[in-house]
C-alpha cells in the first residue's frame, strides 16, 4: 500500500535552530518525492523535490531508499519558515496523482 | 507559474441542496485534474482525479453519485456535492499538473459548510 508518514504534528523551535522535519513513506516502486509548504492564508505549494536535489529557501531532502525516508532540514530556522509542511508521494504511471502525508506545522519562535 | 483558480472560495448551502465548485488553469491547459478532500488540521485526501474528455476516477471508498465530477474542457473541472449533508461540510481542493512536469499546482481551496 502506498502511505506517507509524517510522525510529528507539530514541531516548535527557536530562530536559528536546526529544524528537521521527517517523512516516511511506503511503496513498492521507485516514487517521486515533494515537500509542499503552506503558508497561513494561502495555497499550497510546492518546496522541492528529490529529483530535482536543489535547496530551496535553505531547505535541502534527500530521498534515503533504504530507509525509505525523505526528511526535509534546514539548517537554520527562520521565522518566516512557520507554516503547514507536507510530504507527498507520486508514483510512477499513476498520472501524477498525489498521496499526501498527515502534515507537520512548523512554528519558529523569535 | 501556472494559476489555478476555484471559485467559490466560500459557499454556505442547505441541506440536501447541491453545490458546485469550479476549478480553472488560468494560463495552461491540464488534461488532468485532482481533487482533494482536507479537514482541520489533517492531510489533503484524494478524492478523484478528472480527466478531461473522459470520466473521471475515483479513489476507493468516495463515492462518484454524491461528488460528480465533470472536465468538459482543458482549463475547466468542476466538482458538484449532491444532496449535501452537514459531514459533507470540509475544505476541498484541486490541483493541477503542466504538461509532462510532475510539478503540481494547487487552487486556493473551497470552504463548503452545510447548514
Amino acid at each position: 500500500a502506498q502511505r506517507v508518514t509524517q510522525p510529528e504534528k507539530l514541531l516548535s523551535v527557536f530562530k536559528g535552530a536546526p529544524v528537521e522535519l521527517k517523512c516516511n513513506y511506503s511503496y513498492s516502486g521507485s516514487p517521486e518525492l515533494f515537500w509542499y509548504v503552506q503558508y497561513s492564508r494561502q495555497r499550497l505549494q510546492l518546496l522541492l523535490r528529490h529529483i530535482s536535489r536543489e535547496s530551496i529557501k535553505g531547505f535541502t531532502a534527500d530521498l534515503n531508499k533504504g530507509e525509505t525516508s525523505f526528511h526535509l532540514k534546514k539548517p537554520f530556522a527562520q521565522e518566516e519558515d512557520s507554516a503547514m509542511y507536507y510530504c507527498a508521494l507520486s508514483g510512477h504511471n499513476q498520472g501524477g496523482k498525489l498521496i499526501f502525508g498527515q502534515g507537520t506545522e512548523l512554528s519558529v519562535k523569535p | 507559474g501556472a494559476v489555478v483558480s476555484q471559485h467559490p472560495s466560500r459557499v454556505i448551502c442547505k441541506s440536501g441542496t447541491s453545490v458546485k465548485i469550479e476549478c480553472r488553469s488560468l494560463d495552461f491547459q491540464a488534461t488532468t485534474m485532482f481533487w482533494y478532500r482536507q479537514f482541520p488540521k489533517q492531510s489533503l485526501m484524494l478524492m478523484a482525479t478528472s480527466n478531461e474528455g473522459s470520466k473521471a476516477t475515483y479513489e476507493q471508498g468516495v463515492e462518484k453519485d454524491k461528488f460528480l465530477i465533470n472536465h468538459a474542457s482543458l482549463t475547466l473541472s468542476t466538482l458538484t456535492v449532491t444532496s449535501a449533508h452537514p459531514e459533507d461540510s470540509s475544505f476541498y481542493i484541486c490541483s493541477a499538473r503542466v504538461g509532462g512536469s510532475t510539478e503540481a499546482f494547487f487552487g486556493q481551496g473551497t470552504r463548503l459548510t452545510v447548514v
